[in-house]
């Protein structure tokens, strides 16, 4: 089983309508939990991030997440054909070492593309 | 402004060569991170490292190098042992809790 995985894509939706990207994670400790967006030939770019069971809203964007259940997601409302580009999940799993926990480094998911057609 | 700068865009090898890929930031961020982000395979973790003069190996650190001497600079270095070394190089750093602020990227191509 992967660490991070990711709703199959790629996601295609029309303007205007609700683009639902999903994301489950192994690793019931994880902390911290990201969304990022990759425009093609660019690198990621950081949009969302949440810690807390519930709703965090930004704009347009919308992450859920349910520790629970161990689930992430991001809504985007209102798509937008700029808003067409892979998004990344990315969560923070607790690492022990031998000097304690480390919350070094980020596990990310594989990417699901977004199409968002006019 | 504050940010974090990778060097060069393009970077072509030949084979046997080592070449080594620059990673500065101005963020004041302890942690610094190497990632290779081939089509279709997400991102992979090559080197990490915490604090100065101590860093850890990722999932695909075999052919690759760095250092860390200073808390802005993370260089990457990769080698004539790292046999498919075409892809597109990520450097990123963070305050630990945060998410990763990455650099433009260096896309490396064999020759």
């Amino acid at each position: 089983q992967k660490e991070v995985e990711q709703n199959s894509g790629p996601l295609s939706v029309p303007e205007g309508a609700i683009a639902s990207l999903n994301c489950t994670y192994s690793d019931r400790g994880s902390q911290s939990f990201f969304w990022y967006r990759q425009y093609s030939g660019k690198s990621p770019e950081l949009i969302m991030s949440i810690y807390s069971n519930g709703d965090k809203e930004d704009g347009r964007f919308t992450a859920q997440l349910n520790k629970a259940s161990q689930y992430v997601s991001l809504l985007i409302r209102d798509s937008q054909p700029s808003d067409s580009a892979t998004y990344l999940c990315a969560v923070n799993p607790i690492v022990f070492n031998a000097g304690g926990t480390s919350y070094g480094k980020l596990t990310f998911g594989q990417g699901t593309i977004l199409t968002v057609h006019p | 402004d504050g940010g974090i700068t990778q060097s060069p865009k393009y970077l072509f090898r030949k084979e046997g060569q080592n070449v080594t890929l620059s990673c500065e930031q101005n963020l004041n961020h302890d942690a610094m991170y190497w990632y290779r982000q081939d089509p279709g395979q997400g991102l992979r973790l090559i080197y990490y490292s915490q604090i100065v003069n101590d860093f850890q190996k990722g999932d695909i650190a075999e052919g690759y190098s760095v250092s860390r001497e200073k808390k802005e600079s993370f260089p990457l270095t990769v080698t004539s042992a790292q046999k498919n070394p075409t892809a597109f190089y990520l450097c990123a750093s963070r305050l630990t809790g945060l998410g990763y602020t990455f650099g433009s990227g260096t896309r490396l191509t064999v020759v």
